[in-house]
């Protein structure tokens, strides 16, 4: 069983489309995260949710709009797709803060041509 | 402000080579926690282990070891006995005990690429 499971692993896209990322954990987690790798391979948080509530938001543009239906899935929806957004996206889950992991996803490779 | 150092950026080494990995972290909190993480070539991140920075004891799991030093900001990792599985790239991160424990917000090196060779 796949404990962080995201969808699509890997996602194709013109620029200026819409699209979404879908994440879900089976680990009775409380805390979601998404994080952006670039081809630098420089890992970096966008968001993160404790049961449903939006606690970090790291200057991201608005046009990456997170959802958290329930505390076991976080959505990344994206507008307006752009060249520089090319780059995978990890979603994450942890019991809590600071002194617990967080456990990853398998990636979500997007490419925006 | 937090920061993480990890100077090497590649490394190459021949099977059953010992190696290892340099990690210098920055912060103003006394309350901190370290973290490694592997990538293998499948992309995946792999957690490998956490360190509390009130807990200064290394940590050895198999082939696997840890170095934490509160004095020089460091949390070192070396594989002993290097196999071509252990190619990837390490990642060092550090998160601060913050936003009431309810979110864990990794700060992340720039990585190591480890390569072995056969």
């Amino acid at each position: 069983d796949t404990a962080v499971s995201q969808t699509p692993k890997y996602l194709v896209t013109q620029m200026g489309n819409d699209k979404s990322i879908k994440c879900e954990q089976n680990l009775g987690h409380d805390t979601m995260y998404w994080y952006k790798q670039d081809s630098k391979k420089f890992l970096k948080i966008m968001f993160s949710y404790n049961n449903k509530e939006l606690i970090i938001n790291e200057t991201v543009p608005n046009r990456f709009s997170p959802k958290s239906p329930d505390k076991a899935h976080l959505n990344l929806h994206i507008n307006s797709l752009e060249l520089g957004d090319s780059a995978v996206y990890f979603c994450a889950s942890s019991p809590g803060g600071g002194n617990t992991e967080a456990f990853f996803g398998q990636g979500t490779r997007l490419t925006v041509v | 402000a937090q920061k993480v150092t990890q100077a090497q950026t590649e490394i190459s080494v021949v099977e059953k080579e010992d190696v290892t990995l340099d990690c210098v972290y920055e912060t103003r909190d006394t309350t901190y926690y370290l973290f490694w993480y592997k990538q293998p070539p499948s992309g995946e991140l792999v957690f490998l282990i956490r360190r509390n920075s009130f807990d200064e004891q290394n940590e050895i799991s198999g082939r696997y070891s840890w170095n934490f030093q509160k004095s020089t900001s460091s949390f070192n990792f070396t594989i002993t006995a290097s196999q071509v599985v252990d190619s990837a790239v390490y990642f060092c991160a550090l998160s601060e005990a913050r936003y009431g424990g309810a979110t864990n917000k990794l700060i992340f090196g720039t990585g190591t690429l480890l390569a072995v060779q056969p």
